[in-house]
């Protein structure tokens, strides 16, 4: 699976929209982007994924270029209970190979 | 919450010692997959189980060993046990066999080895 790059760490004010960045430029045509969340040593929390379409849902936006090789987690309105650590993750969907986890960025919602 | 249980929540214990930890899956879930987290670290993946069988195998020590039993709940048992394997233990659960499913994580077991 290709390795992703994401910053170490990231603040944002609370009510603005928070950006996070996701580089994968080695990702091949046949592997999705996921994205979890791990708030304070809690479980990490499923968020969203895509292929090469732009999804969105009722927590956040994923915006993947057209050439695949980045993509942005976009939480729309941050608040507090927000802070936590974001993965991003990419994998073949269809194989049995795992889930490979990074160190993701943790993001901090200031008031 | 998540659906996922976890039990028990800590637990402390000697080197040496032998521990095991339990995780019931979401209702419907026939996966079950098991996460080591060290301090400040991602996660790593140790073991999957699908309706009672052994489905993918990660990073997983030759000291730990895990079965998932008919009614789906699963075991993940410790033994030897070493300073370094301190840590928090997570079980996940989806619904099919492939891990491209959702995963629903529990709350984790925090594991402290003295």
């Amino acid at each position: 699976d290709a390795k992703t790059t994401q910053p170490t760490s990231m603040d944002c004010a609370e009510g603005r929209a928070a950006n996070l960045p996701c580089n994968h430029s080695t990702i091949s045509g046949n592997e999705y982007v996921y994205w979890y969340r791990q708030i304070h040593s809690q479980g990490p929390q499923y968020i969203i994924h895509g292929l090469k379409n732009n999804e969105t849902n009722e927590m956040a936006s994923l915006i993947i270029t057209e050439d695949r090789k980045s993509s942005t987690l976009i939480l729309p309105h941050a608040t507090l209970r927000d802070t936590a650590v974001y993965y991003c993750i990419v994998r073949v969907f269809d194989s049995n190979y795992q889930l490979i986890w990074g160190a993701g960025t943790k993001l901090i919602i200031k008031p | 919450d998540s659906g996922v249980t976890q039990t028990p929540k800590h637990l402390i214990t000697a080197t040496g010692q032998r521990v095991t930890l339990r995780c019931s899956p979401r209702s419907g879930d026939l996966s079950v997959y098991w996460y080591q987290q060290s301090l400040d670290q991602g996660l790593q993946f140790l073991i999957q189980y699908y309706n009672g069988e052994e489905r993918a195998k990660g990073n997983i020590l030759e000291r730990f060993s895990a079965q998932q039993f008919p009614d789906l709940h699963s075991e993940l048992n410790l033994s030897s046990l070493e300073l370094g394997d301190s840590a928090l233990y997570f079980c996940a659960s989806s619904l099919s066999g492939y891990s491209y499913n959702e995963q629903f994580f529990g709350p984790g077991t925090r594991l402290t080895v003295l």
